[in-house]
C-alpha cells in the first residue's frame, strides 16, 4: 500500500527558507517520478515540481522557478523541497504526490497523495 | 500556458441524477486530461486519466470523454459520497508541464 507522508512545514517570514520532506513507502521509490502540489487555503490546485526516478529529470511551475529545488534520496525513499525567498503567496497546503505510470510509461497525472504540510508565510 | 476553464463552478443537484462537469482548454491538449475528486480536508484522488480512463478502484458511474481543447465528466448516477470538488488537470506534450482546472463544487441540492 502506497504511503506518503510530509514533514517540514511551519511559520517562516517573507524573504526566509523551508525544506520540505516526504518519506515515501509501499513501492519502488525510485521507480517512479513523484512531485509536489500545493493549495492555498480555500483554493484550488496548483502543480510546483517532478523530479523523475533517476533523478535526471525536473520541471518547475513558472510561479517557483529560480526560488525552489526538489531532490530525492532513493536511497532512503525520501523526497524533498528546498524553498528559498518565500512569498506570502507561497502560503499554502503542499502535497507530495506521486506520479502514475501505465504500461506506456510516465503518465504525468497524480495517483497517489500525502496528507500534505502546511507552509506559512507571513511577517 | 495551458489554461483549463471548468464549468459551472458550482453544480447542485440531487443523489440519483446525473452530473456533467465541464473542462475547457485554451489550446489542444489532445487526451492529455485527467479528473480528480476532492472531499474536505482530504487529499485529492486520481478519478480518470487520458480523457476517458478511470483510475483503478473508481466506480463506473464515473467516466470521462473529449479530447483537443472540451472534455466532459460524467457521473451518470449520483451518490451521496460524490458530492465533493472536482479539478481537471493537462500535461503539456513537451516538457511535460501540468496546469490544474480552477474546480468544480458539486453540492447536494
Amino acid at each position: 500500500q502506497v504511503h506518503l507522508v510530509e514533514s517540514g512545514g511551519g511559520l517562516v517570514r517573507p524573504g526566509g527558507s523551508l525544506r520540505l520532506s516526504c518519506a515515501a513507502s509501499g513501492f519502488t521509490f525510485s521507480d517512479y517520478y513523484i512531485g509536489w502540489v500545493r493549495q492555498a487555503p480555500g483554493k484550488g490546485l496548483e502543480w510546483v515540481s517532478y523530479i523523475s526516478g533517476a533523478r535526471n529529470i525536473v520541471s518547475y511551475a513558472d510561479s517557483v522557478k529560480g526560488r525552489f529545488t526538489i531532490s530525492r534520496d532513493n536511497a532512503r525513499n525520501q523526497l524533498f523541497l528546498q524553498m528559498n525567498s518565500l512569498r506570502a503567496d507561497d502560503t499554502a497546503l503542499y502535497y507530495c504526490a506521486r506520479v502514475f505510470m501505465s504500461l506506456r510509461g510516465v503518465e504525468y497525472y497524480f495517483d497517489n497523495w500525502g496528507q500534505g504540510t502546511l507552509v506559512t508565510v507571513s511577517s | 500556458e495551458v489554461v483549463l476553464t471548468q464549468s459551472p463552478a458550482t453544480l447542485s443537484l440531487s443523489p440519483g441524477e446525473r452530473a456533467t462537469l465541464s473542462c475547457r482548454a485554451s489550446q489542444s491538449v489532445s487526451d492529455y486530461l485527467a479528473w480528480y475528486q476532492q472531499k474536505p480536508g482530504r487529499a485529492p484522488r486520481l478519478l480518470i486519466y487520458e480523457a476517458s480512463n478511470r483510475a483503478a478502484g473508481i466506480p463506473v458511474r464515473f467516466s470521462g470523454s473529449g479530447s483537443g481543447t472540451d472534455f466532459t465528466l460524467t457521473i451518470s448516477s449520483l451518490e451521496p459520497e460524490d458530492f465533493a470538488v472536482y479539478y481537471c488537470q493537462q500535461r503539456s506534450n513537451w516538457p511535460p508541464l501540468i496546469t490544474f482546472g480552477q474546480g468544480t463544487r458539486l453540492e447536494i441540492k
